[in-house]
Protein backbone atom coordinates (compact mmCIF):
# COMPACT_ATOMS: atom_id res chain seq x y z
CA UNK A 1 0.00 0.00 0.00
CA UNK A 2 0.97 3.18 0.19
CA UNK A 3 3.34 4.97 2.78
CA UNK A 4 5.09 8.27 3.64
CA UNK A 5 8.29 8.19 5.84
CA UNK A 6 9.65 11.96 7.15
CA UNK A 7 12.00 12.87 9.11
CA UNK A 8 11.36 12.73 13.01
CA UNK A 9 11.68 16.20 14.94
CA UNK A 10 11.62 18.71 16.27
CA UNK A 11 13.67 20.36 14.09
CA UNK A 12 15.13 23.37 15.80
CA UNK A 13 16.68 25.92 13.58
CA UNK A 14 17.66 30.01 14.22
CA UNK A 15 16.00 32.70 12.27
CA UNK A 16 17.40 33.14 8.42
CA UNK A 17 18.78 29.49 8.61
CA UNK A 18 17.78 27.09 5.23
CA UNK A 19 15.32 24.71 5.85
CA UNK A 20 14.92 21.06 4.45
CA UNK A 21 12.51 18.36 5.44
CA UNK A 22 12.77 15.17 4.55
CA UNK A 23 10.15 12.82 2.83
CA UNK A 24 10.11 9.93 0.72
CA UNK A 25 7.12 7.90 -0.44
CA UNK A 26 5.82 4.49 -1.62
CA UNK A 27 3.13 4.20 -3.81
CA UNK A 28 2.15 2.31 -7.12
CA UNK A 29 1.90 4.57 -10.04
CA UNK A 30 1.83 8.16 -10.11
CA UNK A 31 0.45 9.84 -6.92
CA UNK A 32 -0.51 13.49 -6.33
CA UNK A 33 2.05 15.32 -3.67
CA UNK A 34 1.30 17.33 -0.67
CA UNK A 35 2.60 19.62 1.85
CA UNK A 36 0.49 20.50 4.90
CA UNK A 37 1.02 23.00 7.55
CA UNK A 38 -0.55 22.59 11.16
CA UNK A 39 0.04 25.57 13.33
CA UNK A 40 -0.81 25.58 16.99
CA UNK A 41 -4.31 25.15 17.67
CA UNK A 42 -5.50 24.63 14.33
CA UNK A 43 -6.59 22.70 11.53
CA UNK A 44 -4.41 21.27 8.50
CA UNK A 45 -3.98 23.57 5.71
CA UNK A 46 -2.68 23.15 2.05
CA UNK A 47 1.37 24.25 1.54
CA UNK A 48 2.14 23.20 -1.56
CA UNK A 49 1.29 20.39 -3.95
CA UNK A 50 2.69 18.96 -7.17
CA UNK A 51 0.40 16.53 -9.21
CA UNK A 52 3.58 14.94 -11.48
CA UNK A 53 7.12 13.81 -11.82
CA UNK A 54 9.17 16.95 -11.85
CA UNK A 55 6.36 19.33 -10.73
CA UNK A 56 8.03 22.21 -8.40
CA UNK A 57 5.10 22.98 -5.78
CA UNK A 58 5.82 26.82 -4.20
CA UNK A 59 3.96 29.08 -1.72
CA UNK A 60 5.06 31.51 1.29
CA UNK A 61 8.70 30.85 0.31
CA UNK A 62 8.48 27.14 0.37
CA UNK A 63 9.08 25.39 -2.27
CA UNK A 64 9.05 21.11 -3.09
CA UNK A 65 10.02 19.32 -6.23
CA UNK A 66 8.39 15.90 -7.44
CA UNK A 67 11.22 13.19 -7.89
CA UNK A 68 10.14 10.26 -8.97
CA UNK A 69 13.45 8.56 -9.45
CA UNK A 70 14.34 9.20 -5.93
CA UNK A 71 10.56 9.14 -4.83
CA UNK A 72 10.74 12.33 -2.94
CA UNK A 73 9.44 15.42 -1.84
CA UNK A 74 11.81 17.85 0.23
CA UNK A 75 10.24 20.99 1.49
CA UNK A 76 12.93 23.67 1.50
CA UNK A 77 13.06 27.03 2.62
CA UNK A 78 15.73 29.63 2.46
CA UNK A 79 15.26 31.82 4.93
CA UNK A 80 12.77 30.62 7.59
CA UNK A 81 10.83 33.11 10.13
CA UNK A 82 9.93 32.47 13.49
CA UNK A 83 6.16 32.73 12.08
CA UNK A 84 7.25 29.25 10.74
CA UNK A 85 6.97 27.79 13.46
CA UNK A 86 4.51 24.91 13.31
CA UNK A 87 4.23 20.96 12.47
CA UNK A 88 4.55 20.24 8.72
CA UNK A 89 2.70 17.28 7.03
CA UNK A 90 3.87 15.58 3.71
CA UNK A 91 1.05 13.53 2.13
CA UNK A 92 0.28 11.80 -0.88
CA UNK A 93 -2.99 10.88 -2.86
CA UNK A 94 -3.49 8.10 -5.25
CA UNK A 95 -5.14 8.49 -8.45
CA UNK A 96 -8.22 6.41 -7.91
CA UNK A 97 -12.14 7.17 -8.65
CA UNK A 98 -13.21 10.53 -8.91
CA UNK A 99 -11.21 12.30 -6.33
CA UNK A 100 -12.63 10.89 -3.52
CA UNK A 101 -9.05 9.03 -2.45
CA UNK A 102 -7.92 9.38 1.05
CA UNK A 103 -4.45 11.37 1.69
CA UNK A 104 -1.98 9.06 3.18
CA UNK A 105 0.04 11.48 5.89
CA UNK A 106 3.52 11.17 6.92
CA UNK A 107 4.26 11.44 10.92
CA UNK A 108 4.79 15.16 10.61
CA UNK A 109 7.89 17.18 11.44
CA UNK A 110 7.84 19.97 14.39
CA UNK A 111 9.94 22.63 13.00
CA UNK A 112 10.52 25.10 15.90
CA UNK A 113 12.44 28.41 14.75
CA UNK A 114 14.24 30.52 17.62
CA UNK A 115 14.80 34.36 17.30
CA UNK B 1 -12.37 32.68 1.63
CA UNK B 2 -14.53 29.74 2.46
CA UNK B 3 -13.71 27.35 4.74
CA UNK B 4 -14.64 23.87 6.21
CA UNK B 5 -16.06 24.03 9.83
CA UNK B 6 -16.53 21.62 12.56
CA UNK B 7 -18.26 21.56 15.40
CA UNK B 8 -18.09 20.94 18.52
CA UNK B 9 -14.38 21.80 19.14
CA UNK B 10 -14.09 19.45 21.58
CA UNK B 11 -16.61 16.53 23.17
CA UNK B 12 -16.33 14.60 26.08
CA UNK B 13 -17.92 11.87 26.35
CA UNK B 14 -18.30 8.27 28.37
CA UNK B 15 -16.94 5.28 27.13
CA UNK B 16 -19.93 3.45 25.63
CA UNK B 17 -21.92 6.32 24.80
CA UNK B 18 -22.69 7.86 21.02
CA UNK B 19 -21.06 10.53 19.77
CA UNK B 20 -22.13 12.49 16.56
CA UNK B 21 -19.54 15.13 15.26
CA UNK B 22 -21.04 17.54 12.29
CA UNK B 23 -19.02 19.39 9.61
CA UNK B 24 -20.03 21.95 6.79
CA UNK B 25 -18.38 21.70 3.91
CA UNK B 26 -17.38 24.25 1.69
CA UNK B 27 -20.26 24.90 -0.27
CA UNK B 28 -19.75 23.78 -3.75
CA UNK B 29 -17.52 21.19 -2.83
CA UNK B 30 -18.69 17.29 -3.54
CA UNK B 31 -15.91 15.51 -2.18
CA UNK B 32 -15.88 14.55 1.81
CA UNK B 33 -13.37 13.49 3.82
CA UNK B 34 -13.50 12.13 7.97
CA UNK B 35 -9.19 11.74 9.40
CA UNK B 36 -8.68 11.58 13.05
CA UNK B 37 -4.87 11.97 14.57
CA UNK B 38 -4.34 10.38 17.81
CA UNK B 39 -2.21 12.66 19.92
CA UNK B 40 1.33 12.18 18.94
CA UNK B 41 0.76 10.30 15.69
CA UNK B 42 -0.03 10.50 12.19
CA UNK B 43 -3.52 12.08 10.71
CA UNK B 44 -5.10 8.55 9.25
CA UNK B 45 -7.85 8.60 6.53
CA UNK B 46 -11.10 7.07 8.26
CA UNK B 47 -13.65 7.42 4.80
CA UNK B 48 -14.47 9.76 1.87
CA UNK B 49 -18.32 10.37 0.60
CA UNK B 50 -19.53 11.08 -2.85
CA UNK B 51 -23.04 11.44 -4.51
CA UNK B 52 -24.69 10.45 -1.14
CA UNK B 53 -22.64 7.36 -0.54
CA UNK B 54 -19.41 6.36 0.68
CA UNK B 55 -16.31 6.24 -1.97
CA UNK B 56 -13.87 4.22 0.37
CA UNK B 57 -12.82 3.83 4.08
CA UNK B 58 -10.11 2.41 5.52
CA UNK B 59 -9.84 -0.75 8.31
CA UNK B 60 -10.12 1.96 11.06
CA UNK B 61 -13.14 2.55 9.73
CA UNK B 62 -15.52 -0.44 11.05
CA UNK B 63 -19.41 -0.74 12.32
CA UNK B 64 -19.22 1.34 14.79
CA UNK B 65 -18.19 4.15 12.79
CA UNK B 66 -21.19 5.84 9.98
CA UNK B 67 -20.98 8.85 7.96
CA UNK B 68 -24.10 10.85 6.72
CA UNK B 69 -24.95 13.68 4.89
CA UNK B 70 -28.62 14.58 6.31
CA UNK B 71 -29.09 17.85 4.41
CA UNK B 72 -27.76 19.91 1.75
CA UNK B 73 -24.68 21.50 3.91
CA UNK B 74 -24.39 19.14 7.07
CA UNK B 75 -21.60 16.13 6.80
CA UNK B 76 -21.59 13.84 10.07
CA UNK B 77 -19.40 11.48 11.89
CA UNK B 78 -21.22 8.96 13.98
CA UNK B 79 -19.31 6.43 16.80
CA UNK B 80 -21.86 3.88 18.25
CA UNK B 81 -20.41 2.79 21.18
CA UNK B 82 -17.16 4.71 21.96
CA UNK B 83 -13.85 3.39 23.65
CA UNK B 84 -11.09 4.72 25.07
CA UNK B 85 -9.46 4.08 21.98
CA UNK B 86 -11.33 6.50 20.11
CA UNK B 87 -9.99 9.09 21.88
CA UNK B 88 -8.52 11.95 19.42
CA UNK B 89 -8.48 15.01 16.79
CA UNK B 90 -10.75 13.97 13.98
CA UNK B 91 -10.48 16.54 10.73
CA UNK B 92 -13.04 16.54 8.30
CA UNK B 93 -12.30 17.74 4.79
CA UNK B 94 -13.45 18.74 1.24
CA UNK B 95 -12.59 19.10 -2.39
CA UNK B 96 -14.01 19.97 -5.37
CA UNK B 97 -15.07 18.00 -8.38
CA UNK B 98 -12.65 19.66 -10.41
CA UNK B 99 -9.61 20.09 -7.96
CA UNK B 100 -6.32 17.63 -8.13
CA UNK B 101 -7.50 15.55 -4.70
CA UNK B 102 -6.62 19.69 -3.36
CA UNK B 103 -8.55 18.73 0.41
CA UNK B 104 -9.30 21.56 2.20
CA UNK B 105 -9.92 20.82 6.18
CA UNK B 106 -11.26 21.99 9.01
CA UNK B 107 -10.03 22.86 12.33
CA UNK B 108 -10.90 19.71 14.11
CA UNK B 109 -13.19 18.07 16.74
CA UNK B 110 -11.43 16.52 19.95
CA UNK B 111 -12.74 13.88 21.35
CA UNK B 112 -12.26 12.75 24.87
CA UNK B 113 -13.87 8.99 26.14
CA UNK B 114 -13.67 8.20 29.36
Amino acid sequence: GNSVTQMEGPVTLSEEAFLTINCTYTATGYPSLFWYVQYPGEGLQLLLKATKADDKGSNKGFEATYRKETTSFHLEKGSVQVSDSAVYFCALSGFGRGGADGLTFGKGTHLIIQP
Amino acid sequence: EPEVTQTPSHQVTQMGQEVILRCVPISNHLYFYWYRQILGQKVEFLVSFYNNEISEKSEIFDDQFSVERPDGSNFTLKIRSTKLEDSAMYFCASSSSTGFYEQYFGPGTRLTVT
